[in-house]
């Protein structure tokens, strides 16, 4: 079980938006730590998407936005492609743990 | 730009050591500003961050992994490795490098990855 919660699966029509939901507690995102996302595409590596809550490295789509609020953290994704098709993780630091943490992923599916 | 490759065997017998290197290319591990680390991810499953190594030797472990971890430098060779000793079939998993940035010491984040390698933990 990951000290950071996600649903496990989301699903969206094109053009639609989406959000995943990061839930964490008082040792990670509710101390202040950033939440950082990342995009697995099938058989690749995960790629940096969102890193302080709410910033993208150059070439992430502006359709791709992060937002952090007491101990939870959300992606948003708009007009949703099929190329978004993939899985999503967040990222902080847990204090408990003394380490950097993930979510267990999300599953998006396209319609 | 910056690449990373990890490289090593891609089959280990228990409890024998797992042995690997991440090389960096189109930039210097010495050049400072981030941690070189280690991520792995069970077949299916998500990510565990292993640990790091700052280019001047100091490292910083999963406590849950710390026991059996020892992450090193090469900056001559502009390498860094991970050795992970006893291992057991729960150690099968593809393994990342990756490089962090940070905005304080403990606000990191993954910016670039290695293309990860599979190692199957098997007598």
């Amino acid at each position: 079980q990951s000290v950071l919660t996600q649903p496990p699966s989301v699903s969206g029509a094109p053009g639609q938006r989406v959000t995943i939901s990061c839930t964490g507690s008082s040792s990670n995102i509710g101390a202040g730590y950033d939440v950082h996302w990342y995009q697995q595409l099938p058989g690749t590596a995960p790629k940096l998407l969102i890193y302080a809550n709410t910033n993208r490295p150059s070439g992430v789509p502006d359709r791709f936005s992060g937002s952090k609020s007491g101990t939870s953290a959300s992606l948003a994704i708009t007009g949703l492609q099929a190329e978004d098709e993939a899985d999503y993780y967040c990222q902080s630091y847990d204090s408990s743990l003394s380490g950097s943490v993930f979510g267990g992923g999300t599953k998006l599916t396209v319609l | 730009q910056v690449q990373l490759q990890e490289s090593g065997p891609g089959l280990v017998k228990p409890p024998q050591t797992l042995s690997l290197t991440c090389t960096v290319s189109g930039g210097t591990i010495s050049g400072g500003g981030y941690y070189w680390n280690w991520i792995r991810q069970h077949p299916g499953k998500g990510l565990e961050w292993i640990g790091y190594i700052y280019y001047r030797g100091s490292t910083y472990y999963n406590p849950s992994l710390k026991s059996r971890v020892t992450i090193s430098v090469d900056t001559s060779k502009n390498q860094f490795s991970l050795k992970l000793s006893s291992v057991t079939a729960a150690d099968t998993a593809v393994y990342y490098c990756a490089r962090a940035d940070y905005d304080s010491d403990l606000d990191w984040y993954f910016d670039l990855w290695g293309r990860g390698t599979l190692v199957t933990v098997s007598s």
